[in-house]
């Protein structure tokens, strides 16, 4: 099983809501990745998760919270959020093996959230 | 922040050509990777090359990397209209922090 899932696929949320997204791997990877895509851009890191600890956070606003509940699913918690969030929501997953080389990155196929 | 710049920007060829897409970058990387992106969905690894390395080969992909002018090239040989995406190039720095370039749109015609 070679696949990153995530949920839901597109999400409509308000200012004032509360929401999560949510991904899942079962290759066994001990790195998973948030990443935030804007329309015709490169997708921009948002926080590493590395054997279940937050490795790396990009400056992140706090409306923001991720969490890695268990080394297979990776749960990103809106609140607050800003239509300047609406975007494309991409978890990846990768080895988290001793050599850098090995790091192949496999991409979910995203949720598009839409704030308003 | 943006490691990479990408060029072109948009690339519209006929099938059977060869599309070149190249890819500059800032700082010292462990190795460089390039990834398609089909319209709105998720990433797909194509090819990665080490910081050693300076060229690579996978099916119909030739990569380059030349680290003393911090560039990167693929070519995509006898494109098909199912090459049509978005690709991008991503260097990792250490730490398993990537950055992606801006991509390059690549058109193929049928």
């Amino acid at each position: 099983d070679t696949e990153v899932t995530q949920t839901p696929k597109h999400l409509v949320m308000g200012m004032t809501n509360k929401k999560s997204l949510k991904c899942e791997q079962h290759m066994g990877h001990r790195a998973m990745y948030w990443y935030k895509q804007k329309a015709k851009k490169p997708p921009e890191l948002m926080f590493v998760y590395s054997y279940e600890k937050l490795s790396i956070n990009e400056s992140v606003p706090s409306r923001f919270s991720p969490e890695c509940p268990n080394s297979s699913l990776l749960n990103l918690h809106l609140h607050a959020l800003q239509p300047e969030d609406s975007a494309l929501y991409l978890c990846a997953s990768s080895t988290r093996s001793r050599d850098p080389n090995q790091e192949t990155q496999y991409f979910g196929p995203g949720t598009r959230l839409l704030v308003l | 922040s943006q490691q990479g710049e990408e060029d072109p920007q948009a690339l519209s060829i006929q099938e059977g050509e060869n599309a070149t897409m190249n890819c500059s970058y800032k700082t010292s990387i462990n190795n460089l990777q390039w990834y398609r992106q089909n319209s709105g969905r998720g990433l797909v690894h194509l090819i990665l090359i080490r910081s050693n390395e300076r060229e690579k080969h996978s099916g119909r992909l030739r990569v380059t990397l030349d680290t003393s002018k911090k560039s990167s090239s693929l070519l995509i040989t006898a494109s098909r209209a199912a090459d049509t995406a978005s690709y991008f190039c991503a260097t990792e720095t250490g730490g398993f922090k990537t950055i992606f370039g801006a991509g390059t749109r690549l058109f193929v015609k049928a």
